[in-house]
């Protein structure tokens, strides 16, 4: 089974723009979450999609959108990037089990503002 | 808001040496995953435990999860240097809609 997938790997773009990060999780998998990681901060949670639904927000501010589309394929965008948008951003998708958790990662975006 | 800490943040060893890293939160979880993430990459899941007191065994590497459901600990026998890279644990309640927290990780350093 293929794994969590996200595109682009790398992305440098200058203040004030905006981007939009791709996500497509784990066949049948149907809940996707986006976690933005910087070293000093960890992982800090943004936001769930489970069937087209946002359904769990961290605390981002409302530069921090997303979507989910049918096919359980999600994107998120972020507008008006500040330098501190600098992080890798993770995208998870997981199978939602009672009892548990699991949670299986892509990759990641590198985004890197200037 | 949930918190938990992982110590030590950073621990560096030589190859054979056993450790243990700690996951503490004052908060009860239904469930808790380890994780080790590389340099570059997404996190990848290690094991869930979701019974207070239970083990799990993964090759070198012991899980334990504390009886309360708050702790979680992580030991490493005989390391080698392919177990480098941060080790992460999250927790997750379950009812409605489960929202899971991370611990900031412990970076892990073996020296062959």
């Amino acid at each position: 089974k293929a794994g969590v997938t996200q595109t682009p790997r790398y992305l440098i773009k200058t203040r004030g723009q905006q981007v939009t990060l791709s996500c497509s999780p784990i066949s049948g998998h149907r809940s996707v979450s986006w976690y933005q990681q910087t070293p000093g901060q960890g992982l800090q949670f943004l936001f769930e999609y489970f069937s087209e639904t946002q359904r769990n927000k961290g605390n981002f501010p409302g530069r921090f959108s997303g979507r989910q589309f049918s096919n359980s394929r999600s994107e998120m965008n972020v507008s008006t990037l500040e330098l501190g948008d600098s992080a890798l951003y993770l995208c998870a998708s997981s199978l939602v089990l009672s009892g548990s958790y699991e949670q299986y990662f892509g990759p990641g975006t590198r985004l890197t503002v200037t | 808001t949930q918190l938990l800490e992982q110590s030590p943040q950073f621990l560096s060893i030589q190859e054979g040496e056993n450790l243990t890293v700690y996951c503490n939160s004052s908060s009860v979880f239904s469930s808790l995953q380890w994780y080790r993430q590389e340099p570059g990459e997404g996190p990848v899941l290690l094991v869930t435990v979701v019974t207070g007191g239970e083990v799990k065994k993964l090759k070198r590497l012991t899980f334990q999860f504390g009886d309360a459901r708050k702790d979680s600990s992580l030991h490493i026998t005989a390391a080698q240097p392919g177990d480098t890279g941060l080790y992460l644990c999250a927790g997750a309640n379950s009812g409605g809609y489960q929202k899971v927290t991370f611990g900031i990780g412990t970076k892990l350093q073996v020296i062959p």
